[in-house]
């Protein structure tokens, strides 16, 4: 079956722009995890939706940052007014209920000016 | 919150050695430790994970073992491999949210 998709996969913008990233997890599965992978590090927590709602956003940097999941399937990670320091991969993982293996989308890669 | 950490962060072994990585976690609550292998510009893929009640798990050239106690885990790869070349990442997760390690960039010498 298909995996998770997320676009775009490159994202190329300028300081103080609005982004919004997508992720399509895997059909049925009822959780989806965020993540931000920089260069050389590994995948750092962002938020995690179980069904439609947030069970834990304690990962969010700040509050330009902002997620939704309104069906309980596709997610949208909202990033305001942006900052070099946003540039990253931004990774979706999904599973099938929160306590099963994650498996992970191939990522955007963001890259501010 | 929780912290890991992983060691070492390069390793290089000859084709047909072991290789050995190993994490240690903070959060005593944590009770589930994947393993991904991550290749060059592609997403992390789940090799291996042990759940807390249990104390190792093997598949094939790849073992996993856990002391909570310690709260340390570690990966095993036997006889290894070039295509066994990649960045491994360890995580403890506890109700969804996993914190990852910096990863151990594994090179397989032919």
């Amino acid at each position: 079956g298909a995996g998770v998709s997320q676009t775009p996969s490159n994202k190329v913008t300028e300081k103080g722009k609005y982004v919004e990233l997508r992720c399509d997890p895997i059909s049925g599965h009822t959780a989806l995890y965020w993540y931000r992978q920089s260069l050389g590090q590994g995948p750092e927590f962002l938020i995690y939706f179980q069904g439609t709602g947030a069970a834990d956003d304690s990962g969010l940097p700040n509050d330009r940052f902002f997620a939704v999941r309104p069906e309980g399937s596709v997610s949208t990670l909202k990033i305001q007014r942006t900052e070099r320091g946003d540039s990253a991969v931004y990774l979706c993982a999904s599973s099938f209920s929160g306590l099963e293996t994650q498996y992970f989308g191939p990522g955007t890669r963001l890259l501010v000016l | 919150g929780e912290n890991v950490e992983q060691h070492p962060s390069t390793l290089s072994v000859q084709e047909g050695d072991s290789a050995v990585i190993k994490c240690t976690y903070s959060d005593s609550a944590s009770n589930y430790f994947p393993w991904y292998k991550q290749e060059l510009g592609k997403r992390p893929q789940l090799i291996i994970d042990i759940r807390s009640n249990v104390g190792e798990k093997k598949d094939q050239r790849i073992a996993v073992t856990l002391n909570k106690t310690a709260k340390h885990f570690s990966l095993h790869i036997t006889e290894t491999q070039p295509e066994d070349s990649a960045v491994y990442f360890c995580a403890a997760s506890e109700a969804g949210k996993s914190t990852f390690g910096d990863g151990t960039t594994l090179t397989v010498k032919p």
